[in-house]
């Protein structure tokens, strides 16, 4: 997984209650990503970050914010849970690959139910 | 708005055969397209990218093209193996942050 960890792999919540979910690298890449995925839709981008303190949002923000103090973790905070955030979480990084292009590469993922 | 449409039925093909996998977009042009794969539980794994100006790109047993005309791009592996079993996602780059646009995903099945 591209040096990339995520914690934790698996939560449960209850509605209401605010979540953090973490994205570490270990390589000093500068574009960090946070995506949800949910059936029948492709990944959406929730927000990015393109450097320390740097960070914006993607196409589904709201409900959701994160921070970037260092450059090795990216910090998704779910402020007030809702079950329609029930959700696989992933991480990714941006690196160019082996034809000089950009690639993303991508944490294991988050498994998150919120009840 | 800018859509990326996947088959959203599963494939299944024969192992041996060639699976041909397609991507289709509207209202954008974008300068390139990735091909990623994904196993259950896990996260996508980048495969192949094909600039605008290519009409084919191969590796291995996998090709993939790229009609700007038509929109669409399709995704070949030739020889399938049941290891090829898996979620294949195409994505667009969006802009100059290479943000990127996914489709949904198709599930290839490659029966023994």
């Amino acid at each position: 997984d591209a040096g990339i960890t995520q914690s934790p792999r698996h939560k449960v919540t209850e509605t209401g209650t605010p979540v953090t979910l973490r994205c570490h690298q270990t390589e000093n890449h500068r574009y960090m990503y946070w995506y949800r995925q949910d059936p029948g839709h492709g990944l959406r981008l929730i927000h990015y970050s393109y450097g320390v303190k740097d960070t914006d949002k993607g196409e589904v923000s709201d409900g959701y914010s994160v921070s970037r103090s260092k450059t090795e973790d990216f910090l998704l905070t779910l402020e007030s849970a809702t079950s329609s955030q029930t959700s696989v979480y992933f991480c990714a990084i941006r690196d160019r690959g082996d034809g000089g292009y950009n690639e993303q590469f991508f944490g294991p993922g988050t498994r998150l139910t919120v009840l | 708005s800018q859509k990326i449409e996947q088959n959203s039925e599963a494939l299944n093909i024969q192992e041996g055969k060639t699976a041909t996998l397609t991507c289709n977009y509207t209202n954008y042009s974008p300068a390139y397209l990735q091909w990623y794969r994904q196993d259950p539980g896990r996260g996508p794994v980048f495969l192949l990218l094909i600039r605008e100006n290519e009409k084919e790109k191969r590796k291995e047993r996998l090709k993939v093209t790229f009609d700007t005309t038509l929109k669409q791009s399709l995704f070949h592996i030739t020889a399938s193996q049941p290891a090829d079993s898996a979620t294949y996602l195409c994505a667009l780059v969006r802009d100059s942050n290479y943000q990127l646009i996914w489709g949904a995903g198709t599930k290839l099945i490659i029966k023994p």
